[in-house]
């Protein structure tokens, strides 16, 4: 059984540019979450989908959109990238119940803006 | 809203060893969850043990456990008779219950010393 996975490992982009992360999450789990890890810290929530629908979001702006497909795959964008955007974002997947589901990791991508 | 704090930015420890990470946290809610996640060099953010608020005893996962100080707002975890592969950054991270927004704190680095 496949954990979470993630795509690119890493990625290079300069300012300016655009970027999609990709994650696909563990067998059997329909909920995807995406956080971002700047170096040095703890991961910071940047949204959640569910249904192909953003169900919950963090303090992060527009630029970040995501996107969740009928096969639960999610995507990541971000635009007009900048250099503080550079930090390790990672994929959680879950499956969506009433109360507590446990969330498990992707390895991450590894994007540096230049 | 939640928040989480580590106070040891590094800690070591000597193979075989007992060693305590601490964790304080805030939320004004009564139903929560408190973990503590292990993120090796891999990057692979892994789950090592969960506890959840309602429960006043201390959750335990083999070499694992945790203080659990609710009124203190204190979620400490201890790892006894440590070994090589338990280096790694050590997250404390926060659920509030029905929410899937994990809020982490900056993390502790564990050396463990042969």
């Amino acid at each position: 059984d496949a954990g979470v996975t993630q795509s690119p490992t890493h990625l290079i982009k300069t300012r300016g540019q655009q970027v999609t992360l990709r994650c696909s999450p563990k067998s059997g789990h329909d909920t995807v979450s995406w956080y971002q890890q700047a170096l040095g810290q703890g991961p910071q929530f940047i949204f959640q989908y569910y249904e192909e629908e953003e169900r919950q979001r963090g303090n992060f702006p527009d630029r970040f959109s995501g996107h969740q497909f009928p096969n639960y795959s999610s995507e990541l964008n971000v635009n007009a990238l900048l250099l503080g955007d550079s930090a390790l974002y990672l994929c959680a997947s879950s499956l969506l119940l009433w109360s507590y589901n446990e969330q498990f990791f992707g390895p991450g991508t590894r994007l540096t803006v230049l | 809203a939640q928040t989480v704090t580590q106070s040891q930015p590094e800690m070591s420890v000597q193979e075989a060893e007992t060693v305590t990470l601490s964790c304080t946290y805030d939320t004004s809610e009564s139903d929560y969850y408190l973990f503590w996640y292990k993120q090796p060099p891999s990057r692979q953010m892994i789950l090592v043990i969960r506890q959840e608020a309602y429960k006043q005893q201390n959750a335990t996962e083999n070499r694992f456990s945790v203080n659990f100080q609710k009124a203190a707002k204190s979620f400490s975890l201890k790892i006894s008779d440590s070994q090589l592969g338990d280096a790694a950054m050590y997250f404390c991270a926060s659920l509030q219950g029905g929410s899937e927004k994990l809020v982490f704190g900056k993390g502790t680095k564990l050396t463990v010393n042969p």
